[in-house]
């Protein structure tokens, strides 16, 4: 059975860090494109981040330069380490396996979300 | 970047059919997948790729493309259909990046 859990979320103030972990179980991790998907309170989904089976990896322009996504194989583990945060990346956080083809690409398991808040 | 727009709000009759339509440039070139969220819950992906449901999405869900317009339509609504709906593609610039729509809130009236 595929799934997926995050981790390591919490309250972080502005300008901190905070390392996020998705364990994953049924597949692996590094023959398969991972991505990070965010979801503000109330607010719609957005795209973060995308690491793909070969190393490559891809950031939505509010995020690059700060976030990392990387994956350790032996763990089965994707992360995602945050930099400079900011008030607007509070959102719950939820990791997926994207299915990548010619004409399209969609996250057919997604975990339960971990939620960061960033506040003072 | 690119950008896909959603109706906010649709309603349907229970047992009535309704489409939820997405559009955006990106969709001339790359087929939506459409995500269903209820509150509280995950994203579940319910179309993806030309119209391909995923094991366990009923058969009252289907997808359709023309244009720069993709559609989910929902035959015989359900009380449990009422729910969040987003559709998703590649970026078109060609970038790997990926982007969201806006998302449509369905009532099953």
């Amino acid at each position: 059975e595929v799934q997926l859990v995050e981790s390591g979320g919490g309250l972080i103030q502005p300008g901190g860090s905070l390392r996020l972990s998705c364990a994953a179980s049924g597949f692996t991790v590094s023959s398969n494109y991972m991505s990070w998907v965010r979801q503000a309170p109330g607010k719609g989904l957005e795209w973060v981040s995308v690491i793909y089976s070969g190393g490559s990896t891809y950031y939505a322009d509010s995020v690059k330069g700060r976030f990392t996504i990387s994956r350790d194989n032996s763990k089965n583990t994707l992360y995602l380490q945050m930099n400079s945060l900011r008030a607007e990346d509070t959102a719950v956080y939820y990791c997926a396996r994207e299915l990548y083809y010619d004409f399209w690409s969609a996250w057919d398991y997604w975990g339960q979300g971990t939620l960061v808040t960033v506040s003072s | 970047s690119s950008e896909l727009t959603q109706d906010p709000a649709v309603s349907v009759a229970l047992g009535q059919t309704v489409r939820i339509t997405c559009q955006g440039d990106s969709l001339r070139s790359y087929y939506a997948s459409w995500y269903q969220q209820k509150p509280g819950q995950a994203p579940v992906l319910v179309i993806y790729g030309k119209n391909n449901r995923p094991s366990g999405i009923p058969d009252r869900f289907s997808g359709s493309s023309s244009g720069n317009t993709a559609s989910l339509t929902i035959t015989g609504a359900q009380a449990e259909d009422e729910a969040d709906y987003y559709c998703n593609s590649r970026d078109s610039s060609g970038n790997h990046l990926k982007v969201f729509g806006t998302g449509t809130k369905v009532t099953v009236l």
